[in-house]
């Protein structure tokens, strides 16, 4: 149990162009996911909160307008990254959690985003 | 200094080895305790999570909370080529978001 999916695993894009990227849930509700962006080497590094049907909160430094999140269902959060740059290429995971459940969060299996 | 402490290796043990990983963290607010393991290009793989002092077993690995310490470690017995991977340790206040250590890199050896 507890599997959460993510696609696409990879995409190109051309710099200026818009990209989403879908998480979903597939065996519980997810009361709440994460956005994350990984760089090489590095830890993981939150950029958003979203809970079903409000509005995510955002971390310091990330821009909102930019990162675009949607969580219309208990099961799908989608991040839409807006006139995409080079600088914005990473490995973006995202991350759900059913509060009913308890607090651990089960991630995704990650997408890589090049920005050409 | 970070909230979350965790030296990022690499650790090279051989097959067979008992690896020991751990954490140390400064916010006595954190009550909730969970170990990643992340494979290359991968997202993070759930092994456990804890919420209290103390053991907890699955398989050939034990999370282990010493909440008075503020340290947390995971153990992996017969250590196999397939653990290697990074492992992550990862805790948070009252449900709220996760603070990750910087990562273990492990490394055995058949």
């Amino acid at each position: 149990g507890a599997v959460v999916s993510q696609h696409p695993s990879w995409v190109i894009c051309k710099s200026g162009t818009s990209v989403k990227i879908e998480c979903r849930s597939l065996d519980f509700q997810a009361t709440t996911m994460f956005w994350y962006r990984q760089f090489p080497k590095q830890s993981l590094m939150l950029m958003a909160t979203s809970n079903e049907g409000s509005k995510a909160t955002y971390e310091q430094g990330v821009e909102k307008d930019k990162f675009l999140i949607n969580h219309a269902s208990l099961t799908l959060s989608t991040l839409t990254v807006t006139s995409a740059h080079p600088e914005d290429s990473s490995f973006y995971i995202c991350s759900a959690r059913d509060l009913s459940q308890g607090y651990e969060q089960y991630f995704g299996p990650g997408t890589r985003l090049t920005v050409t | 200094q970070k909230e979350v402490e965790q030296d990022p290796g690499p650790l090279s043990v051989p097959e067979g080895a008992i690896v020991s990983l751990n954490c140390t963290y400064s916010n006595s607010a954190f009550q909730y305790f969970m170990w990643y393991r992340q494979y290359s290009r991968k997202g993070p793989e759930l092994l456990m999570y804890t919420y209290s002092s103390g053991n907890k077993e699955d398989g050939r690995f034990t999370a282990q909370v010493d909440k008075s310490s503020k340290y947390i470690s995971l153990f992996i017995r017969d250590s196999q080529p397939s653990d290697s991977a990074t492992y992550l340790c990862a805790m948070s206040a009252y449900g709220n978001k996760l603070v990750f250590g910087a990562g273990t890199i492990l490394r055995v050896k058949s």
